[in-house]
Parts: structure tokens; C-alpha cells; sequence
């Protein structure tokens, strides 16, 4: 069956840092690929998606591309805020199959 | 407000009792999923509906769970003689069918079985 593996954390940087989280996706195929993220206290919000091979997804600053060749998915953001702290998903496919999930944390 | 709801947010049960769920969808989408996720890990896939029908559900959905979605509107999740094991957040999601497959979370029902 599909699969995701995740960067695992906790990842802790100081505002203006600039953001990796790894993601790799194996499935038949190419499904669309997901970021969700959950903050303190809330339900699951979709980040971005990127729906075929070679796409990007963007949203908030974050961005994504989804490579075909080495079927990653890895979240990126130039400048991370404090209010950018959660958990951040990686997922993917039609019943979703999700990663274990990353917490981020940031600094003033 | 128009996102998905759950009801209710939290339930504490005694093992051993039965315990139903509630999950609303997006009043559109046409497909409804149930995740279950447990602490330090990601949301594991339950069942999913396309309207009223059952399509899939995972093996790790066991005989004491059932779910429905009469009418293919909202739908519920029972869980029969809870175990401790149970103990989790249940998610419930919704999406279209065309399109990719964006689904929209709600809060989840977060049961603690004692």
C-alpha cells in the first residue's frame, strides 16, 4: 500500500529561519499529494496540495513540488513566523495516507 | 459556519460501553471519511462513503465499529463494547468527488475510554 515518511521532529528555529520539512510519498501511480497543518488546539487545515507530477503547491508563503523522479513532496518556507508553530502533514492519495507529522516550533 | 462539525467534541466512556459519533459534512460533498488518530501520530484511514454507500474500509476497522450515511447527508460512527484501545480522536472529512480530492477536516471527537 501507499506510504509517507517524514521528516520527524520536533524542529525548533528562530523567526526569519528559513524552513525544510522532507517528505517522501510511495504509491502505484501518481496521487495528489497534500500539506496539512494543525495548530495548537484545532482540527487539520489543508496547507497546499499539488495534484500531478512536477506540480507546485503554494499557500501562506509555504510551497511544495511535487518530483516525480524521487517522489518527494518537501515543505518549504523562506521565513518562518512564530505564529507558523504546529504540526505539519505531509498525505497523499484518495483515502488519505499520512505522515507522522512534524512540530515546529518558533522563536522570537 | 459551513465546515464540517462533529459531534460530540469529547466523550469519556467506561470500557465496555457503546459510543456513537456524529460527522456533518460540507452540505455539497459527496464523500465522507472517518480517520482515527492517536497521540504523536498521523491520521490512519477508517471508511469512506460516496453518498450513501460504503465504499472502502481498512482493515483496522474492526467488527465492534460500524458507520453509516443514510441519505448520504451526515453520518455516524458506533463503536460497540469500547476497549481502551479505542481511545483516540476521531476525524471526520469531506470532499467532492470531481476535482483532487481535497478534503476538509472537522474537529474530531476526542473519546477516552476508562
Amino acid at each position: 500500500g501507499d506510504s509517507v515518511t517524514q521528516m520527524e521532529g520536533p524542529v525548533t528555529l528562530s523567526e526569519e529561519a528559513f524552513l525544510t520539512i522532507n517528505c517522501t510519498y510511495t504509491a502505484t501511480g501518481y496521487p495528489s499529494l497534500f500539506w496539512y497543518v494543525q495548530y495548537p488546539g484545532e482540527g487539520l487545515q489543508l496547507l497546499l496540495k499539488a495534484t500531478k507530477a512536477d506540480d507546485k503547491g503554494s499557500n501562506k508563503g509555504f510551497e511544495a513540488t511535487y518530483r516525480k523522479e524521487t517522489t518527494s513532496f518537501h515543505l518549504e518556507k523562506g521565513s518562518v513566523q512564530v505564529s507558523d508553530s504546529a504540526v505539519y502533514f505531509c498525505a497523499g492519495g484518495y483515502k488519505l495516507t499520512f505522515g507522522k507529522g512534524t512540530l515546529l516550533t518558533v522563536n522570537p | 459556519d459551513t465546515g464540517v462539525s462533529q459531534d460530540p467534541r469529547h466523550k469519556i466512556t467506561k470500557r465496555g460501553q457503546n459510543v456513537t459519533f456524529r460527522c456533518d459534512p460540507i452540505s455539497e460533498h459527496n464523500r465522507l471519511y472517518w480517520y482515527r488518530q492517536t497521540l504523536g501520530q498521523g491520521p490512519e484511514f477508517l471508511t469512506y462513503f460516496q453518498n450513501e454507500a460504503q465504499l472502502e474500509k481498512s482493515r483496522l476497522l474492526s467488527d465492534r465499529f460500524s458507520a453509516e450515511r443514510p441519505k448520504g447527508s451526515f453520518s455516524t460512527l458506533e463503536i460497540q463494547r469500547t476497549e481502551q484501545g479505542d481511545s483516540a480522536m476521531y476525524l471526520c472529512a469531506s470532499s467532492l468527488v470531481q476535482g483532487y480530492n481535497e478534503q476538509f477536516f472537522g474537529p474530531g471527537t476526542r473519546l477516552t475510554v476508562l
